[in-house]
């Protein structure tokens, strides 16, 4: 079945460093890979995506990440956090084929930032 | 632009009850996706429509349907209501175009008593 992963459900980080949320897929073959944030009780927000090409991605917020395939992993990166990174963060998978918007969802990482 | 617009924000019903929330797509797209958004279950798939056409949906009871007018704009409806169906939903909207990703609204936090 196909699926998304995400190992840490909880990541605490200090004001200013950098940080790695992880993100593994399951899928027949590679499909479109994106992470959204959601402050709370808000919505999602798209922050980058990927489906082909250079397997490093930028984002919006100073937000990046890399796609291995060889590891079927698509991990969002920051090389320093601010307070405001707070929130939780959910990688979603989309197939390549077909014609449906139906997103894979992981289960989202809560990060907390120290000052 | 302006973005995805759901109302209400914030609904309190009782069980036994229905409730219909509202979707305002981005302008210009064609897709509108229903996400329920849980503590337990996290977030999970509802249905799309595309052209007032469901193309998918998600594994749900029957109590859960939807649809889309012609100027793309949707509804969700849940019937008979659940305490199980507390949970925030979430309206996401596409051009059509796959890569592009999903757009989504604040959401409607359901409370069921």
């Amino acid at each position: 079945a196909q699926s998304v992963t995400q190992p840490d459900i909880h990541i605490t980080v200090s004001e200013g460093a950098s940080l790695e949320l992880r993100c593994n897929y399951s899928y027949g073959a590679t499909p479109y890979l994106f992470w959204y944030v959601q402050s709370p009780g808000q919505g999602l927000q798209l922050l980058l995506k990927y489906f082909s090409g250079d397997t490093l991605v930028q984002g919006i917020k100073g937000f990046g990440a890399e796609f291995k395939r060889s590891q079927s992993s698509f991990n969002l990166r920051k090389p320093s956090v601010h307070w405001s990174d707070a929130a939780e963060y959910f990688c979603a998978a989309l197939n390549y084929g077909g014609a449906t918007n139906k997103l894979i969802f992981g289960t989202g990482t809560l990060l907390a930032v120290q000052p | 632009k302006a973005g995805v617009t759901q109302t209400p924000r914030y609904l309190i019903k009782t069980r036994g009850q229905q409730v219909t929330l509202s979707c305002s797509p981005i302008s210009g797209h064609r897709s509108v996706s229903w996400y329920q958004q849980t503590p337990g279950q996290g977030l999970q798939f509802l249905f799309e429509y595309f052209s007032e056409t469901q193309r998918n949906k998600g594994n749900f009871p029957g109590r859960f349907s939807g649809r889309q007018f012609s100027n793309s704009r949707s509804e969700m409806n849940v019937s008979t209501l659940e305490l199980g169906d507390s949970a925030l939903y979430l309206c996401a909207s596409s051009p059509g175009d796959r890569g592009t990703g999903l757009f989504f609204g604040s959401g409607t936090q359901l409370s069921v008593l």
